[in-house]
Parts: C-alpha cells; structure tokens; sequence
C-alpha cells in the first residue's frame, strides 16, 4: 500500500489567494483527519470524517476553512482567502476503524506570504 | 490551551545513552496515551502506547513509564543511536484510537555519534 498520499508536499501562495490540499487516504479506511502543525501549538485535530461524512469540524479555525471528502479516495482542506498565519505543514492521516492506528501522510507545507 | 505538555523542546544525546521525553495532562479522562516519531519530511508515525492500567510497557529500546496519580508519562529510549534523531511528540486521548488526540508540543532528538 501507497500509505496516505497528499499533494501538493510544498505550496507557497500570496495573501489572498485560494488554496487547495489534497490527500488520498489509504484504501478501506472509514475515518480521514486533517491536522495543522505549527511551531508555536503543535499537531492540532481541524477536522475529522467518517465515511465521507464530517463529523466534528471544532477544530477549523474560522470560516476561511472548509473540508470536504466527495468519496472514499480522496478529500480537500480548502483556504480562502489564505493569510500569512495560515502557513505551517498540514498533515491528513486515515484510519480503518474506531479502535485503529491513524496513519500520517507527508504533510503539505503551506506558506503564505 | 495545551491539554498535553511535553518537555524538552530539544534534547542532544550521546549515542548509547539514555533520552529521557516528559508529558503532563490535565484531563482525567483521557485514557489512551501514545507516542508518535517523525523525521524530517514524514508525518508522524505511532511509536508505542500505553493505557493507564499498567505503569510501565516497554517495546526494545522504548519504554514508555506512566504515573496516573502525577499524570505524568515519559518516553525513554535506552541505548540511543543516531538512527533514533527525530522529533517525539506525546499525545493522549479518550479510548484507544479515539477521534480527538491531543498532541504534546514536541521534542526535537538529536542523538550525536
């Protein structure tokens, strides 16, 4: 298995702008995480689903944010517009179900300048 | 607020010695406490884990030691070798592979020759 794959691994974009993450999970996960990781807080839970289906969202910083999971093999962290305390490495990680492991993808490193 | 906090934030070892990573936690409830390694580049990966009801599991070089009535638990890596440089983050959750885990803030190893 491939493991959790994200793209893109670096991204660097202008205040203002849209961006996009992408992650595919490993296949036959039910459960899929976003997470923020920044010097200052850590690792920090955005938001999770389950079945495609988002399940606790408490995490998304404000309403620039948004998530989403069409199907199984593949879901988006959306920012916009992005600003600069936005940037920090984004990790998606899967899992197969509610007693698992959650695997890491590599992390997308967002700057916004 | 950081419901997980660990220390140090960086920790230079000789290798053969022993590093030593700590983690504190407020929240009584939470039952599930796992370790998570990452190098450069990788997202983090699940290291070992414990449950409150034993003191102390060791997996090889790691053992993790915990202290329910100080809520505290730490990461010991005996033998370190440079193989093992890395950041350590500690975390902790309600139930094993619970949705929402706290992660500690992590700890940067460096395991020098």
């Amino acid at each position: 298995d491939a493991g959790v794959i994200q793209s893109p691994r670096h991204e660097v974009t202008e205040m203002g702008q849209e961006v996009t993450l992408r992650c595919k999970p490993i296949s036959g996960h039910d459960y899929l995480f976003w997470y923020r990781q920044t010097m200052m807080r850590g690792l920090e839970l955005l938001i999770y689903f389950n079945n495609n289906v988002p399940i606790d969202d408490s995490g998304m910083p404000e309403d620039r944010f948004s998530a989403k999971m069409p199907n199984a093999s593949f879901s988006t962290l959306k920012i916009q517009p992005s600003e600069p305390r936005d940037s920090a490495v984004y990790f998606c990680a899967s899992r197969r179900d509610r007693g698992g492991e959650q695997f890491f993808g590599p992390g997308t490193r967002l700057t916004v300048l | 607020q950081q419901q997980v906090k660990q220390s140090p934030q960086s920790l230079i070892v000789q290798k053969g010695g022993i590093s030593i990573i700590n983690c504190a936690y407020e929240n009584t409830a939470f039952d599930y406490f796992p370790w998570y390694q990452q190098f450069p580049g990788k997202g983090p990966a699940l290291l070992i884990a414990i449950r409150p009801d034993v003191s102390e599991k060791k997996e090889g070089r790691f053992t993790i030691s915990f202290n329910k009535s100080a809520k505290q638990f730490s990461l010991h890596i005996m033998d370190s070798q440079p193989g093992d440089s890395a950041t350590y983050f500690c975390a902790a959750s309600r139930g094993t592979g619970a949705n929402n885990l706290f992660f500690g803030t992590g700890t940067r190893l460096t395991v020098i020759p």
